[in-house]
């Protein structure tokens, strides 16, 4: 059973289109998290969400919108897309991170979004 | 700020070889410490962590100190295999912050036979 999945793998589009990303968790976890991975590999949060709660919303544009409409789902809505937002966008979750910080996360394998 | 440093890549070692990747760190209130491994085209595994000052990660023959004299958790492996090759990231998470992970830039190691 995969703990962590997202939906696409894949997804190539071209500039200005409105896409979405898929995050599913079947690990009962409360926090849910998006992070970012640049063409260097490096890996920024984006999102944080606990029990459908917005609690981490780190500088980013107001193009991206995330959307949790239970606790094992958060997707991630991409408006406007531009050359920029090409990376590997993760999803990530863990138990509930409200009382403390030192709870693995699980991750998911990751979206590779090219923008043309 | 919160921030992690590790060792610029790729590191690049022949089998059997000992490994060490350094990590520093700098935060504010008293952070946990990981390492993640990420191998090509998948997503990140937890690989160990510490939560406290002189705690000893270990998990398939890697470990890692936290040295809070230091503000260090460099990673350590006694003999690599060509299985291990993957990119390594050290993070942290502070408590109160939402358990966000605060990475380093990621280390690239190959191991060849």
């Amino acid at each position: 059973d995969t703990a962590v999945s997202q939906t696409p793998k894949y997804l190539v589009t071209q500039m200005g289109n409105d896409k979405s990303i898929k995050c599913e968790q079947n690990l009962g976890h409360d926090t849910m998290y998006w992070y970012k991975q640049d063409s260097k590999k490096f890996l920024k949060i984006m999102f944080s969400y606990n029990n459908k709660e917005l609690i981490i919303n780190e500088t980013v544009p107001n193009r991206f919108s995330p959307k949790s409409p239970d606790k094992a789902h958060l997707n991630l809505h991409i408006n406007s897309l531009e050359l920029g937002d090409s990376a590997v966008y993760f999803c990530a979750s863990s138990q509930d991170v409200v009382a403390g910080g030192s709870n693995e996360q699980f991750f998911g394998p990751g979206t590779r979004l090219t923008v043309l | 700020g919160n921030s992690v440093t590790q060792m610029e890549g790729p590191v690049t070692l022949s089998e059997e070889a000992f490994l060490t990747i350094n990590c520093t760190y700098t935060a504010t209130g008293y952070p946990s410490l990981f390492w993640y491994v990420q191998y090509p085209g998948e997503g990140l595994q937890l690989l160990l962590k510490a939560t406290k000052a002189d705690d000893k990660g270990s998990n398939k023959g890697f470990e890692a100190t936290y040295r809070k004299e230091t503000t260090s958790f460099h990673l350590e492996k006694g003999s690599v295999q060509v299985s291990d090759s993957a990119v390594y990231f050290c993070a942290l998470t502070v408590y109160n912050q939402g358990g966000k992970l605060i990475f380093g830039q990621g280390t690239e190691l190959s191991v060849k036979p």
